[in-house]
């Protein structure tokens, strides 16, 4: 599974959009990229995922680039509870079981 | 939603006992996954079982069995705890059978965690 590289840390207003980018250059053709985030103490949770196509849903938003070297996960309007870490994730389907969640970006949400 | 169950948040134990964690999905799930979580070394995976009575080693297997009797549960072992067990142990769950390649059900959904210490 390609390498995925992401700021070790971010703070965001609370109300205002985070943007958390996240650099994956040697991503091959058949891999998806996954957002996870974990709460303090708790497990990882899905946020979302996509192929090349930018995907919303509930939670938030991935936007791909074209050339799909890297992505940016978008909390629209962040609360403290989106104080989390938030880990970027590149799988192919077919590339065995284990998600390697990597160190993350550790976000903080502040009033 | 999907759902995924532990048996404890927290646990203590001495060296040497024998330590069952269970996991339960309520979403039908085929495969289940046991992780390990330590600071600097992100999650480990100890195992994982495909299907019913159906296990295989993840990275780091030494010091633990696991067992899946019924398709909804998936038990972790550690036969005789030591120090160096003391972790955030997590469960997880996914769809996706064995042999097919859909993203969406690939998606690894996790219980809450426990946090093991072994005394």
């Amino acid at each position: 599974d390609a390498k995925t590289t992401q700021p070790t840390s971010m703070d965001c207003a609370e109300g205002r959009a985070a943007n958390l980018p996240c650099n994956h250059s040697t991503i091959s053709g058949n891999e998806y990229v996954y957002w996870y985030r974990q709460i303090h103490s708790q497990g990882p949770q899905y946020i979302i995922h996509g192929l090349k196509n930018n995907e919303t849903n509930e939670m938030a938003s991935l936007i791909i680039t074209e050339d799909r070297k890297s992505s940016t996960l978008i909390l629209p309007h962040a609360t403290l509870r989106d104080t989390a870490v938030y880990y970027c994730i590149v799988k192919s389907p077919n590339s065995g079981y284990a998600l390697n969640f990597g160190k993350g970006t550790s976000l903080l949400v502040t009033p | 939603d999907v759902k995924v169950t532990q048996s404890s948040r927290y646990l203590v134990k001495r060296t040497g006992e024998k330590v069952f964690l269970e996991c339960v999905q309520d979403m039908d799930h085929e495969n289940m996954f046991w992780y390990r979580q330590d600071p600097g070394l992100g999650l480990r995976l100890i195992y994982f079982s495909y299907d019913v009575k159906m296990k295989e080693k993840g990275d780091i297997p030494e010091g633990y069995s696991v067992s899946r009797e019924k398709k909804e549960r998936f038990s972790l072992i550690l036969e005789s705890a030591s120090t160096n067990q003391t972790s955030m142990y997590l469960c997880a769950s996914s769809l996706t059978p064995r042999t097919s390649g859909h993203a969406s059900t690939d998606t690894q959904y996790f219980g809450p965690g426990t946090r093991l210490t072994v005394l």
